[in-house]
């Protein structure tokens, strides 16, 4: 198995609304990343875990939680997000520096 | 934070067609990672590389780890419909654990 599985592909929320993408890898990878990307923009980097630990917090709001329950999953818990939150999130994995492998994303509406 | 200058910004070809693009930077780094996003997509890795002065092809592609690690270039010959997208550089720093992207390069096939 060589992808990263994001669910779900899509999701609308309102701003009062919790909610949770997840992320799944069973390449042994001991790295997995959050990435936001705008429209047109490339991907920027929100945070880092390493071996289940929370390694970088690229200056994220709290409004952005995450969790890593186990080596192979990844969560990215919303709560209370602004229309500018809007964006394709994406999850990755790596083992170091090598096979570093991007899901195809939650495309995510908030209204 | 580190930037990754990608050049150009769009091509625009005739299929058939050999295409060049490239990226450069200030900063030394130790990955170069050449990705193809399709929209609503996450990014595919193309090629991957991991030393300074290396070569690597995959099919039609080919690309270059700069000797100074500073740039990196990516060739793609004889393009057909389907090389359509978008074309992102992303370099891994030294002791760091994320990618910075290049803004892109977009990619169009005029029939």
């Amino acid at each position: 198995d060589t992808e990263v599985t994001q669910t779900p592909k899509h999701l609308v929320m309102g701003m009062t609304n919790k909610k949770s993408l997840k992320c799944e890898q069973h390449m042994g990878h001991r790295a997995m990343y959050w990435y936001k990307q705008k429209a047109k923009k490339p991907p920027e980097l929100m945070f880092v875990y390493s071996y289940e630990k929370l390694s970088i917090n690229e200056s994220v709001p709290s409004r952005f939680s995450p969790e890593c329950p186990n080596s192979s999953l990844l969560n990215l818990h919303l709560h209370a997000l602004q229309p500018e939150d809007s964006a394709l999130y994406l999850c990755a994995s790596s083992q170091d520096r090598y096979g570093y492998t991007f899901g195809s994303g939650t495309r995510l509406t908030v209204v | 934070g580190q930037q990754l200058n990608q050049s150009p910004q769009s091509m625009f070809i005739q299929e058939g067609e050999d295409v060049s693009m490239n990226c450069t930077s200030s900063s030394i780094f130790n990955t170069w990672l050449w990705y193809k996003q399709d929209p609503g997509e996450g990014p595919v890795l193309l090629i991957a590389l991991y030393k300074a002065g290396e070569l690597t092809s995959n099919g039609r592609l080919t690309a270059q780890f700069g000797i100074t690690r500073k740039d990196s270039f990516l060739n793609i010959s004889a393009s057909i419909p389907s090389d359509v997208g978008i074309y992102f550089c992303a370099g891994q720093l030294p002791r760091a654990d994320g990618l910075t992207f290049g803004k892109g390069t977009h990619l169009i096939i005029q029939p």
